[in-house]
């Protein structure tokens, strides 16, 4: 049963263009949502959150969107930059408690 | 100020031996998770230890794992009779507890690739 789901594996977007990841959640009990990235060989990094309370949170040329009745969130990034170029990993967890889960991934490819 | 540290960076088992996998949280971090990701998957959840108590295995295999986080050293996550589907990457994530807020960032560590022949 997968609770967070990334529907797109991989998606490829110009230099300078905006790159809009996505992520679709089924667990109501859900009420913070975290972007990770990750470059091969490396462990996630932390890029950007946002609580249930809510719809947008914005940090430099990264902004997080959540619809709650749609149970969807959404990573924009705008402009991409070649070293944007990553595996991106949304989360979900429920506050107070520890356990974040992770959809599957979206690799970004920014083109130069 | 280092983060969380893992190693080895690679392990190579052949099938029925032993993987020990070590992580350090960073400093003041009393909380680990452990993570495995297999090939085209997203992290899964294994096990959240505190010092010297686990407190949530759910996420790990009943058999031939193990995870320890003693009250000095590193967290230990022990694969014994390793078996080709146990190759993955195995990454040690730390906190400091619980966040406030609501807040519960979880630092993670480069990880570590184990290839079971």
């Amino acid at each position: 049963d997968q609770q967070v789901k990334q529907n797109s594996p991989s998606l490829s977007v110009q230099e300078g263009r905006i790159s809009i990841l996505n992520c679709d959640y089924t667990n109501s009990m859900f009420d913070y949502f975290l972007w990770y990235k990750k470059y091969p060989a490396e462990g996630p990094t932390f890029l950007i959150s946002i609580s249930s309370i809510k719809d947008k949170n914005e940090d430099g040329r990264f902004t997080v969107f959540l619809n709650k009745s749609a149970k969807h969130l959404s990573l924009h990034i705008v402009p991409s930059q070649p070293g944007d170029s990553a595996v991106y990993f949304c989360a979900a967890i429920t506050s107070g408690t520890y356990k974040y889960i992770f959809g599957t991934g979206t690799r970004l490819k920014v083109l130069a | 100020n280092a983060g969380v540290m893992q190693n080895p960076r690679h392990l190579v088992r052949r099938r029925g031996q032993e993987a020990r996998l070590r992580c350090s949280p960073m400093k003041g971090h009393s909380h680990v998770y452990w993570y495995r990701q297999l090939p085209e998957e997203g992290l899964k959840f294994m096990v959240y230890l505190q010092k010297e108590n686990i407190i949530d295995e759910s996420g790990m295999p009943k058999e031939r794992f193990s995870a320890e986080f003693p009250k000095e050293g590193p967290s230990i996550l022990r694969i014994q009779q390793v078996v080709r589907g146990d190759s993955a990457a195995y990454f040690c994530a730390s906190s400091p507890g619980l966040g406030t807020g609501g807040r519960n960032e979880q630092f993670f560590g480069p990880g570590t690739r184990l290839t079971v022949l």
